[in-house]
């Protein structure tokens, strides 16, 4: 079984510049979930996808940050302007389902970020 | 406001021992709680769900218990090896049943 693909693997960009990150999920899942992690921290989410509406963004910096899930299926999310402090890794991961013991999530590589 | 606490940031053990790593919770009763494995530039690796009717769950040399009345989940490594030297990341859900909540993690290293 394939798992949850992320590209790119390392993205540098100066500050004020935007930059996108791409997810592919795991094959029939319906949930999809963009989580943040700084380094020495666990991952935050930002935003929790239901097929393709969106089931919690409440900690998502909407000023700057955007995500969208095209058809249910693959990902994006947008950072613009980025920030110093937006440096991280920005983890994708998916489920079969978004409540209950089917909520066990499958992560990809994420991809690390660095804001110069 | 829900919060997830890992007590220890880092612990360190030799081969062979068992690894004993804590996960608090509080203001929330979660139904399940799961545990996760990230290694140095990977992502969460899902180990273990628990649901909150049961006390204790095994897989391999893994064990975790659920103790609802003080709120906490112990994860447990036995005969642990350097293979083993990983974080190990305790998730719940949120309030409204929907996201998955992570704490910090607690970062195990064992020594042979």
């Amino acid at each position: 079984e394939a798992g949850v693909a992320q590209s790119p693997r390392y993205k540098i960009i100066e500050k004020r510049q935007s930059v996108a990150f791409w997810c592919n999920p795991i094959s029939g899942h319906a949930t999809l979930y963009w989580y943040q992690q700084i380094l020495g921290q666990g991952p935050k989410l930002l935003i929790q996808f239901q097929n393709n509406g969106v089931v919690d963004d409440s900690q998502l910096p909407k000023d700057r940050f955007s995500a969208e899930r095209l058809k249910g299926v693959d990902s994006t999310l947008k950072i613009q302007p980025a920030k110093l402090e937006d440096s991280a890794v920005y983890l994708c991961a998916s489920s079969l389902e978004g409540r209950g013991t089917l909520k066990k999530a499958f992560f990809g590589q994420g991809t690390r970020l660095t804001v110069v | 406001s829900q919060k997830i606490e890992q007590n220890s940031e880092a612990l360190n053990i030799q081969e062979g021992k068992t690894a004993t790593l804590t996960c608090n919770y509080t203001n929330y009763s979660p139904a399940y709680l799961q545990w996760y494995r990230q290694d140095p530039g990977r992502g969460p690796v899902f180990l273990l769900l628990i649901r909150e009717n049961e006390k204790e769950k095994r897989k391999e040399r893994l064990k975790v218990t659920f103790d609802t009345t003080l709120k906490q989940s112990l994860f447990h490594i036995t005969a642990s090896q350097p293979a083993d030297s990983a974080t190990y990341l305790c998730a719940l859900d949120n309030q409204a049943g929907t996201a998955l909540i992570f704490g910090k993690g607690t970062t195990l290293s064992v020594s042979s």
